[in-house]
């Protein structure tokens, strides 16, 4: 059974940062890409970042891009993301995603941006 | 970069009904659509893949079709369990695109 946990969400100021982790079990983690998505509280879904299996190719939302990066520790099934320069807009919840088309998310961790 | 298109944003329907829910792409993306299923306060679930092929454990109520630029989401028979909101998310290409979403609310 795939089983993603993200951690590392919390309450930040504005212009902060925070690095986010997602540990993932139950497939051959190093064979997958892997996509952060978030959700701004009452809004839709929004992807934000993949990484190819290897870690060698990353693709960001133009939100995130300069701001975000994503990497992994295939060693460790780790997926993570460090956030920089937070915005009010960033507060959401984030959830990672195995593939990059998403197939199972895990229960998301919570992002809250202070003005 | 690839725009996604829901329609309609919103909906109210009874249970038994029919509903279509429509994702329209700015550009053509093959059968590389997928859509997720969010009820209140969930985590969102994936009920489709490569535009109509089901998730295991999906009733089978629910179904996918479309290629190209229009899919379509289509649940034959409302159950209550299926009042949420779906999104359809492009796996085409990068960016990812997920739709607006659409609200199936109760009539």
């Amino acid at each position: 059974e795939v089983q993603l946990l993200e951690s590392g969400g919390g309450l930040v100021q504005s212009g902060g940062s925070l690095r986010l982790s997602c540990e993932a079990s139950g497939f051959t983690f190093n064979t997958y890409s892997m996509t952060w998505i978030r959700q701004a509280p009452g809004k839709g879904l929004e992807w934000i970042s993949t990484i190819r299996p290897n870690g060698d190719t990353t693709f960001y939302a133009d939100s995130v891009k300069g701001r975000f990066t994503i990497s992994r520790d295939n060693s460790k099934n780790t997926l993570s993301l460090s956030m920089s320069s937070l915005e009010a807009e960033d507060t959401a919840i984030y959830y990672c995603a195995k593939g990059g088309w998403c197939d199972s998310l895990g229960q998301g961790t919570l992002v809250t941006v202070s003005s | 970069d690839i725009q996604m298109t829901q329609s309609p944003s919103a909906m109210s329907a009874s249970v038994g009904d029919r509903v279509t829910i429509t994702c329209r792409a700015s550009q053509g993306i093959s059968n590389n659509l997928a859509w997720f299923q969010q009820k209140p306060g969930k985590v969102p679930k994936r009920l489709i893949y490569s535009a109509s092929s089901l998730e295991s454990g999906v009733p089978s109520r629910f179904s996918g079709s479309g290629s190209g630029t229009e899919f379509t989401l289509t649940i034959s028979s409302l159950q209550p369990e299926d009042f949420a909101t779906y999104y359809c998310l492009q796996h085409n290409v990068y960016p990812r695109a997920f739709g607006q979403g659409t609200k199936v609310e109760i009539k």
